[in-house]
């Protein structure tokens, strides 16, 4: 079962503009974590925002989370070229159980 | 560190044949989760081990198994293979097991089931 929706579903930006990604979720949760996907390929882990904390950045980029909307927002911002690819929010349903959303595809253009 | 290797990284086999995957965790982690990701259902949590003990189950048929060794390498199991097996299978692995921790995935393995 997947916990959540991302939206919007595709995304397509030039390059140095700033792009946002959110999800929403069901249940509570301890922690959301956000991962990016090149082209079918394994997940590489960005940030996990616990669920005491509202907002976390690495580098480009920005997380928020709102446990009363049940909704977390990725920021990317001055994006490039390389960042093209699918991006998942997931939620740990249990344990290190995680539960994905259906992913945000996002095509910047150079 | 080297991070989470998945062998082999593509496979072809029939229906009705059997497949075993192998994953090997970061050095000092200690949980093996397995998903399996098709474009129709996304990823989807098959199971866990922790400590050589399945932990957690996903909703699979019982074809699905997995185990776990005392160097927390694990591999999964799936026999009479279906078309609807054809997918990337991903694990992750992680320090802990009782959540609260990033989870690191490996490149995963694609299956193809003709």
């Amino acid at each position: 079962s997947q916990q959540g929706e991302e939206d919007p579903q595709a995304l397509s930006i030039q390059e140095g503009e700033n792009a946002t990604m959110n999800c929403s979720y069901k249940t509570s949760i301890n922690n959301l974590q956000w991962y990016r996907q090149n082209s079918g390929r394994g997940l590489v882990h960005l940030i996990l925002i616990r669920s005491n904390e509202r907002e976390k950045h690495s580098g480009r980029l920005r997380v928020t989370l709102d446990t009363s909307k049940k909704s977390s927002s990725l920021l990317i911002t001055a994006s490039r070229a390389a960042d093209t690819a699918s991006y998942f929010c997931a939620t740990d349903e249990y344990g290190n159980k995680l539960v994905f959303g259906a992913g945000t595809i996002l095509r910047v253009k150079s | 560190k080297a991070g989470v290797t998945q062998t082999p990284r593509y496979l072809i086999k029939t229906r009705g044949q059997q497949v075993t995957l192998s994953c090997s965790p970061i050095s000092g982690h200690r949980s093996v989760s397995w998903y399996q990701q098709t474009p129709g259902q996304g990823l989807q949590f098959l199971f866990e081990y922790f400590s050589e003990t399945q932990r957690n189950k996903g909703n699979f048929p019982g074809r699905f198994s997995g185990r776990q060794f005392s160097n927390s390498r694990s591999e999964m199991n799936v026999s009479t293979l279906e078309l609807g097996d054809s997918a990337l299978y991903l694990c992750a692995s992680s320090f802990l097991a009782g959540g609260y921790n990033e989870q690191f995935f490996g490149p995963g393995t694609r299956l193809t089931v003709l």
